[in-house]
């Protein structure tokens, strides 16, 4: 079975710190990744999409890298503000899993102002 | 636009109901999904379509009938849920093809009593 974890589940930063949230897959065959944002009782808002040509993405403060050899992915979301609280959830699209999005479990932050 | 709607945005709704959930996107995607999310959990796969033909069925209960009338638009009819069957439920779409990006809608949370 192919997995995506998440880990921690849950992360607590004051604000202005950076964030550090990490994705880790079994399959290397991956085409690509994406990360998502979740308020809670909301819908999915896609933040960034590596393709598998790609070691990162950067929008604003977020930047995503894709290390296919150590199955990792990482998102970094720089200057943390309150408004950054929320679920973040990392999804790979991996060819053994159907070519379906796989997601991770997220990863609930908090940042306390 | 990368915007994807659906409604309604809430639903409650007896066993013995009949009801549908709809989602929109004109963005000319012609891949377009259903996930049914649990509370803390991360979205589950339901149905795809693909060029308007129904191509993953994840073994959901026929309860649940998807249908896709356009590219547009895609349906998801209920009927006879059990109270298990309460959870948001998601629509998403993207390019067909595994380098599309997939763009969520904000969900309708369903309650079956």
């Amino acid at each position: 079975k192919q997995e995506v974890t998440q880990i921690p589940a849950a992360l607590s930063v004051p604000e202005g710190e950076n964030l550090v949230l990490n994705c880790s897959f079994t399959d290397s065959a991956i085409y690509n990744l994406q990360w998502f944002r979740q308020d809670p009782g909301k819908g999915l808002t896609s933040l960034l999409l590596i393709q598998s040509s790609q070691r990162e993405q950067t929008s604003g403060r977020l930047n995503a890298s894709l290390d296919k050899s150590s199955g990792r992915s990482t998102l970094y979301i720089a200057a943390s503000q309150p408004g950054d609280s929320a679920t973040y959830l990392c999804a790979g699209l991996i060819k053994a899993a159907g070519n379906k999005l796989t997601f991770g479990g997220g990863t609930r932050v908090l940042v306390k102002p | 636009d990368t915007e994807v709607t659906q409604t309604p945005k809430h639903l409650v709704m007896g066993m013995t109901n009949k009801k549908s959930l709809k989602c929109e996107q004109h963005m000319g995607h012609r891949a377009m999904y259903w996930y049914k999310q649990k509370a803390k959990k991360p979205p589950e796969l339901m149905f795809v379509y693909s060029y308007e033909k129904l191509s993953i069925n994840e073994s959901v209960p026929s309860r649940f009938s998807p249908e896709c009338p356009n590219s547009s638009l895609l349906n998801l009819h209920l009927h006879a849920l059990q109270p298990e069957d309460s959870a948001l439920y998601l629509c998403a779409s993207s390019q067909v093809g595994v380098r599309g990006e997939q763009y969520f809608g904000p969900g309708t949370r369903l309650t079956v009593t």
